[in-house]
């Protein structure tokens, strides 16, 4: 089955470093998308890139798309304190209505 | 701008009771979903909703859960008897349509506690 995993598990920076989270996967996907989640909280979508897409941007967001690696990567610019939350991705297969999601990354900004 | 809601935000329960999730999705869509998140692991999908019938589920989806939209606006997941390992996150989500092109937008979740 396919899975998204996230590495690094944890990731600690300081305010106003950016941030890079990777997400691989194992089988076809028809696109990847990317949550946060605030602790104990819900699932905030940010970003969704579609399989025949390379790269998109959102504000202070960056994902790219390695379809031939199977990976793709999510970078926070300018990190902020309120960027403190765990980062998703999140898999759709062609023909599959669910969401495989990945472990997560845990990201803390340190102010 | 449009959100998924979903009611109670916390339920606590004695094991073999039943429980009933109720979300409300966003008004134009026509995909729904029930995904669980069990303390400190991953999202897992339970089921998919379209045209009043159930369009995929999951292994976890057993028949101790059922969903149903039993009006416009409302979208319901039950828990004929619940067990200890149900402890978990429920989230709702919507999306327009099938995932295969569009994002889907979750709910904030009822944390659900068994006894």
């Amino acid at each position: 089955s396919q899975q998204g995993e996230e590495d690094p598990q944890a990731l600690s920076i300081q305010e106003g470093e950016n941030a890079t989270m990777n997400c691989s996967y194992k089988t076809s996907i028809n696109n990847l998308q990317w949550y946060r989640q605030n602790s104990g909280r819900g699932l905030v979508h940010l970003i969704l890139i579609r399989s025949n897409e390379r790269e998109k941007h959102s504000g202070r967001l960056r994902v790219t798309l390695d379809t031939s690696k199977k990976s793709s990567s999510l970078l926070i610019t300018a990190s902020r304190a309120a960027d403190t939350a765990s980062y998703f991705c999140a898999t759709g297969a062609p023909g599959a209505q669910k969401l495989v999601f990945g472990q997560g990354t845990r990201l803390t900004i340190n102010p | 701008e449009p959100e998924v809601t979903q009611t109670p935000s916390h339920q606590v329960t004695q094991m073999g009771q039943e429980v009933i999730l109720r979300c409300v999705p966003i008004s134009n869509h026509l995909y729904f979903y029930w995904y669980r998140q069990i303390l400190g692991q991953k999202v897992e999908f339970l089921v998919s909703f379209y045209n009043n019938e159930i369009s995929e589920k999951s292994e976890i989806f057993d028949d101790q859960f059922s969903v149903e939209r039993p009006d416009g606006s409302n979208f319901t997941l039950k828990i004929r008897s619940t067990k200890l390992e149900d402890s978990a996150m429920y989230f709702c989500a919507s999306s327009p349509t099938s995932t295969g092109g569009l994002a889907q937008y979750f709910g904030p979740g009822t944390r659900l506690l068994v006894l």
